[in-house]
């Protein structure tokens, strides 16, 4: 009954490689988002989805698409690569889109690129 | 770009203590929410202020807001070893939600 589940929690691969996390929230929220936390704990969002639609783009590079089949499944694909990508990168939701809501997180999906 | 900013980045305290974490801010803000990370987790929401509010509790936690100063305090009282995690301010404005670094907190048995 896992309220935001992300898979895989660990994920080694080599540079160049294309890999994808996929994250599913079963809480009926409307928003989810995915974050990225660098080795020094800073948590930074990334993209942030409503009802399946983009709301927030936070200068990624363009080698990471999120895709969002529906409001419960928000993946993210990352192509080539490369080292500085080894993080954890955390999927969550909230129930609405706006900054008064809580947001619930996933456990993590650990990526270290060699 | 980044909004709120904890102070200490590391705490060591002893069991039973009570611990203090700040948060400071840069711009306005609608609301300000504490997160809790253990080690290896995801984050788990604490409590949430907002800007029109200057204190509020919960359990063994006590969160203020300054907006004069751009600040805000996380008390933890009482501390358990349980405790130990990271505490994350983030800062709520124009449908954004920025995190903090967090600071450390270590409960010494």
């Amino acid at each position: 009954d896992t309220a935001v589940s992300q898979t895989p929690k660990y994920l080694v691969t080599q540079m160049g490689n294309d890999k994808s996390i996929k994250c599913e929230q079963n809480l009926g929220h409307d928003t989810m988002y995915w974050y990225k936390q660098d080795s020094k704990k800073f948590l930074k969002i990334m993209f942030s989805y409503n009802n399946k639609e983009l709301i927030i783009n936070e200068t990624v590079p363009n080698r990471f698409s999120p895709k969002s089949p529906d409001k419960a499944h928000l993946n993210l694909h990352i192509n080539s690569l490369e080292l500085g990508d080894s993080a954890v990168y955390f999927c969550a939701s909230s129930r609405k889109q706006g900054t008064g809501n809580t947001i619930y997180f996933g456990e993590g999906s650990w990526l270290t690129v060699v | 770009s980044q909004q709120g900013e904890e102070d200490p980045q590391a705490l060591s305290i002893q069991e039973g203590e009570n611990a203090t974490m700040n948060c400071s801010y840069k711009t306005s803000i609608n609301n300000l929410q504490w997160y809790r990370q253990n080690s290896g987790r995801g984050l788990v929401h604490l409590i949430l202020i907002r800007s029109n509010e200057r204190e509020k509790h919960s359990g063994r936690l006590r969160v203020t807001l300054d907006t004069s100063k751009k600040s805000s305090s996380l008390l933890i009282t009482a501390s358990r070893a349980a405790d130990t995690a990271s505490y994350f301010c983030a800062t709520g404005r124009d449908d954004k939600i920025i995190f903090g670094k967090g600071t450390r907190l270590h409960i010494l048995p």
